[in-house]
């Protein structure tokens, strides 16, 4: 069974940092290029970050440019995203998906449930 | 940065076709796909490219693409229909994903 199931969220102070795993099973993880996509409370879905199969290409949304690292460990079925200097508008569902292609450019076919990240002091 | 535009909100009678667009400067050169959200679930890929579906997504779920709005048919509309549906493109040139802002369809 193909499962995508995320960790590392929690409620957490502003101004602190925060790293959100997803563990991957039921497919050739090192084939395929990864995402993060968040939503807020009562937002829609907004795209943060994708790497691909290589980690040669990595892409992050501008809202938070400068404050996320996204990588991966094959070796390991494993997605990772560094928040750094949270703010309370990154409270959110945070989404790990997999993308249909080796690049970070096509639709993603396999989603998460989701870790919500709380920041709040 | 490319701009996807939706309606905030669809509502169909059950049975009904609903249709429901994103709207793009120069849409039709773009891949097109679409996402069913519903509560406490994770989000579904309903059509991809366009116009293709995933293996399992009923018939009743379509795509297609004019130059500057990319629409998603649902024929015979059923309450287990009710979601949140986004759509979403690649865009080459700031090479980032995007998504439209979400429709909701309300099954009367």
């Amino acid at each position: 069974e193909v499962q995508l199931v995320e960790s590392g969220g929690g409620l957490v102070q502003p101004g602190r940092s925060l790293r959100l795993s997803c563990a991957v099973s039921g497919f050739t993880f090192e084939n395929y290029a990864m995402h993060w996509v968040r939503q807020a409370p009562g937002k829609g879905l907004e795209w943060l970050s994708g790497i691909s199969w290589s980690s040669d290409t990595v892409g992050y949304a501008d809202s938070v440019k400068g404050r996320l690292i996204v990588s991966r460990d094959n070796a390991k079925n494993s997605l990772f995203l560094q928040i750094n200097s949270l703010r309370s508008d990154d409270t959110a569902l945070y989404y790990c998906a997999k993308d249909r292609g080796p690049e970070i450019r096509n639709a993603f076919d396999i989603w998460g449930q989701g870790t919500m990240v709380t920041v709040s002091s | 940065s490319y701009v996807l535009t939706q309606a905030p909100s669809v509502s169909v009678a059950p049975g009904q076709t609903a249709r429901i667009t994103c709207g793009g400067a120069y849409i039709r050169n773009k891949d097109v796909h679409w996402y069913q959200l519903k509560p406490g679930q994770a989000p579904v890929l309903v059509i991809y490219d366009n116009t293709e579906r995933p293996s399992g997504m009923p018939e009743r779920f379509s795509g297609s693409t004019s130059v500057n709005t990319a629409t998603l048919t649902i024929t015979r509309v059923a309450a287990g229909d009710e979601a949140d549906y986004y759509c979403q493109v690649w865009d080459g040139y700031s090479d980032h994903q995007v998504f439209g802002g979400g429709t909701k369809l309300t099954v009367l």
